[in-house]
C-alpha cells in the first residue's frame, strides 16, 4: 500500500544553496510533520501542520527554515543558504490527525551540506 | 532542555531474555505516550502507545509501564529476538500542545543470538 514517500532520498548540496525536499503523505491524513536527526541525535520537531490550521512552527531552528503545505497535502520543506550543521536525515509523517493516533514515517531524506 | 530523555543510548540483551528500555520526561503536562521503533535507513514505526489515565499496556511481546508520580516509562519486550535489534524511540505528547509530538534521544538495543 501506499505509505508516506519523500524525495529525494539522498541531497549532497555546497553550504550556501538552497535545497528542498518534498513529503507525500498518506491519503486522507490530515495531519503532516517534519523532524530532523542529525548523527547520533533524536529525532527534532520542526513543523507541524493539522488540516486548515496555521501550522505549528515552534521547531524551526531559523528563519533559514520553511516548509508549506499545498491542498492539505503534499507538503515542502525548503532551507535556503544551508550550512554544514543543517546536514542530517529529514523526516516526514503523517497521521489521520486525531490527536492521539500514530505517525507513518517516511524513509527519510539525508542532507549533506558540504 | 530535553523534555523526554533517554538516558541508556544502547542496551544489550540475549536472546530469549527481557529487554527494558527507560524513558524520563520532564513536562507534567504530557498525558500520551508512544514507543517508536527504527530500523536502519527506514523511518520509525509505532511499536505502542499508553494512555496518563492507565499504568501498563501490553500487545503481545510488548508491555509499556507508566509511573506518573516518577515522570518514568518503561519498554518491556519479553522474549526478546534477533529481529528486535534496532533503535528504540519513547515520545510524549500533551492534549493542551496541540498533540505536537516530541521524541527522545532513542535507545540501540542488540539482541544477541
Amino acid at each position: 500500500g501506499a505509505g508516506v514517500s519523500q524525495s529525494p532520498s539522498n541531497k549532497v548540496t555546497e553550504k550556501g544553496k538552497d535545497v528542498e525536499l518534498r513529503c507525500d503523505p498518506i491519503s486522507g491524513h490530515t495531519a503532516l510533520y517534519w523532524y530532523r536527526q542529525s548523527l547520533g541525535q533524536g529525532l527534532e520537531f520542526l513543523i507541524y501542520f493539522q488540516g486548515n490550521s496555521a501550522p505549528d512552527k515552534s521547531g524551526l531552528p531559523s528563519d533559514r527554515f520553511s516548509a508549506e503545505r499545498t491542498g492539505g497535502s503534499v507538503s515542502t520543506l525548503t532551507i535556503q543558504r544551508t550550512q554544514q550543521e543543517d546536514s542530517a536525515v529529514y523526516l516526514c509523517a503523517s497521521s489521520l490527525g486525531q490527536g492521539r493516533d500514530e505517525q507513518f514515517f517516511g524513509p527519510g531524506t539525508r542532507l549533506t551540506v558540504l | 532542555d530535553q523534555q523526554v530523555k533517554q538516558n541508556s543510548p544502547s542496551l544489550s540483551v540475549q536472546e530469549g531474555r527481557i529487554s527494558i528500555l527507560n524513558c524520563d520526561y520532564t513536562n507534567s503536562m504530557f498525558d500520551y505516550f508512544l514507543w517508536y521503533k527504527k530500523y536502519p535507513a527506514e523511518g520509525p514505526t509505532f511499536l505502542i502507545s499508553i494512555s496518563s489515565i492507565k499504568d501498563k499496556n501490553e500487545d503481545g511481546r510488548f508491555t509499556v509501564f507508566l509511573n506518573k508520580s516518577a515522570k518514568h516509562l518503561s519498554l518491556h519486550i519479553v522474549p526478546s529476538q534477533p529481529g528486535d535489534s534496532a533503535v528504540y524511540f519513547c515520545a510524549a505528547s500533551a492534549s493542551t500542545g496541540g498533540f505536537k509530538t516530541i521524541f527522545g534521544a532513542g535507545t540501540r538495543l542488540f539482541v544477541k543470538a
